[in-house]
């Protein structure tokens, strides 16, 4: 069985950093397509960032510069290190496998169930 | 960036209804496009991939259709189980975008 396991939020003064770990279990980290999701309070989803399996990443463009997406293989865990936290980043943080079809890019077919981010000063 | 839009952003339905949400793409998408329930408090769930494919597991009530702009997310027969939050997802671009989400609500 796939779980993914969010950690690593709360409540943080604009300006400051964070970092969010998503444990997986049930599929390899390594050998997956592995993304962020956000959701800020009763709004829609935004995709965050991917990490492909070759190591490629992507972001979004409102968090270009500011997200770093990461992985450790040996403890199956994605990372996303958040850096000059804005009021508007204050969102449920979601890791979510991704699934790539030829020709596009990912859906996401399993999520873990979300780590909070309050950004306040 | 590709805008998606979802109609009605509120639908009031009883049980047994056959219930339809529309989801518009601002331009061309092909088939790349998921939909997603998700419930209050709870992380989004994969319904439909690739336009039409049912995932795994999923009751088979769900269906989607479309190509290019317009898709639908049909429920053949609202069960309570149903009353949620739907959202498409539109994975064509870089920007992969979702629509503003569509509330399925009791009547």
């Amino acid at each position: 069985e796939v779980q993914l396991v969010e950690s690593g939020g709360g409540l943080i003064q604009p300006g400051g950093s964070l970092r969010l770990s998503c444990a997986a279990s049930g599929l390899a980290v390594s050998s997956n397509y592995m993304s962020w999701v956000r959701q800020a309070p009763g709004k829609a989803l935004e995709w965050v960032s991917v990490f492909y399996v070759g190591g490629d990443t992507y972001y979004a463009d409102s968090v270009k510069g500011r997200f770093t997406i990461s992985r450790d293989n040996a403890k199956n865990t994605l990372y996303l290190q958040i850096n000059r936290l804005r009021v508007e980043d204050t969102a449920v943080y979601y890791c979510a496998r991704s699934v790539v079809s030829y020709g596009s890019n990912e859906y996401f077919d399993y999520w873990g169930q979300g780590t909070l981010v309050t950004v306040s000063s | 960036d590709i805008q998606m839009t979802q109609s009605p952003s509120t639908l009031s339905a009883s049980i047994g209804d056959r219930v339809s949400i529309t989801c518009r793409a601002s331009q061309g998408i092909d088939t790349w496009l998921a939909w997603y329930q998700q419930k209050p408090g709870k992380a989004p769930k994969l319904l439909i991939y690739k336009a039409s494919n049912l995932q795994s597991g999923v009751p088979s009530r769900f269906s989607g259709r479309g190509s290019g702009t317009e898709f639908t997310l049909t429920i053949s027969s609202l069960q309570p189980d149903d009353y949620a939050i739907y959202y498409c997802h539109q994975y064509s671009t870089y920007s992969r975008t979702f629509g503003p989400g569509t509330k399925v609500e009791v009547k």
